[in-house]
């Protein structure tokens, strides 16, 4: 079965450090993927996501992902991390076709201190 | 807000108990999206509509759940005799039909069975 694994489940940062995700999925074909951010007590929102093109793709808030085709990867990274980006972070992917629906990773929690 | 509403937030019932819960989608969205979030893992599709069709349904949906979406408008997840495992985080999304489209998630309906 296709699945997705986020091997980092908690990440504690001091401001101003890099951020590195990992993100692997299991599925030969071809896929569409996702990060989704959830900070306290609000909703999972998009930041960003890859379909086609580029593997380099840019996000919200100064965050962007590689799409590595031969390692099945697609690790989010941001280059200096604030506070304000304490949130869990879940990596998906879907599969296209008629349902669309998304495989979430176990997602990592990060927190930032200042 | 437009973006995707559920009620209530939060509901506790008894084991043994029914519980309704209610998702509003994005008005202009045609697909809508159970999920189940449990302590410690990303969310799980749960079903699927594409307007009023219920499209698919994950083998996590047991028989004593079940969805409606009744005019392809909001939607509605039921279950009948809560078990303690019923307990978790029920999220509702929506999107607009297509394989490179965004999903908009909801808050969440957080079920205690105690």
């Amino acid at each position: 079965a296709q699945s997705v694994s986020q091997h980092n489940h908690h990440v504690i940062l001091s401001e101003a450090a890099s951020l590195e995700l990992g993100c692997n999925y299991s599925y030969g074909g071809t896929v569409n993927l996702f990060w989704y951010v959830q900070y306290p007590g609000q909703h999972l929102q998009l930041l960003l996501k890859y379909f086609s093109g580029d593997p380099l793709v840019k996000g919200i808030k100064g965050f962007e992902a590689e799409f590595i085709k031969s390692k099945f990867s697609f690790n989010l990274r941001k280059p200096s991390v604030q506070w304000s980006d304490t949130a869990e972070y879940f990596c998906a992917v879907n599969l296209g076709g008629a349902t669309n629906k998304l495989i979430f990773g176990t997602g990592t929690l990060l927190a930032v201190q200042p | 807000d437009t973006g995707v509403s559920q009620d209530p937030r939060h509901k506790i019932t008894k084991r043994g108990q029914n519980v309704t819960f209610r998702c509003d989608p994005i008005s202009e969205h045609n697909r809508l999206y159970w999920y189940r979030q449990t302590l410690g893992q990303g969310p799980e599709f749960l079903t699927y509509f594409q307007n009023e069709a219920q499209l698919e349904k994950s083998r996590l949906l047991s028989d004593r759940f079940s969805a409606e979406r009744p005019k392809g408008s909001f939607s509605t997840l039921e279950i009948q005799r809560t078990e303690q495992g019923d307990s978790a985080m029920y999220l509702c999304a929506s999107s607009l039909a297509g394989a490179t489209t965004e999903a908009f998630f909801g808050q969440g309906t957080r079920l205690t069975v105690v």
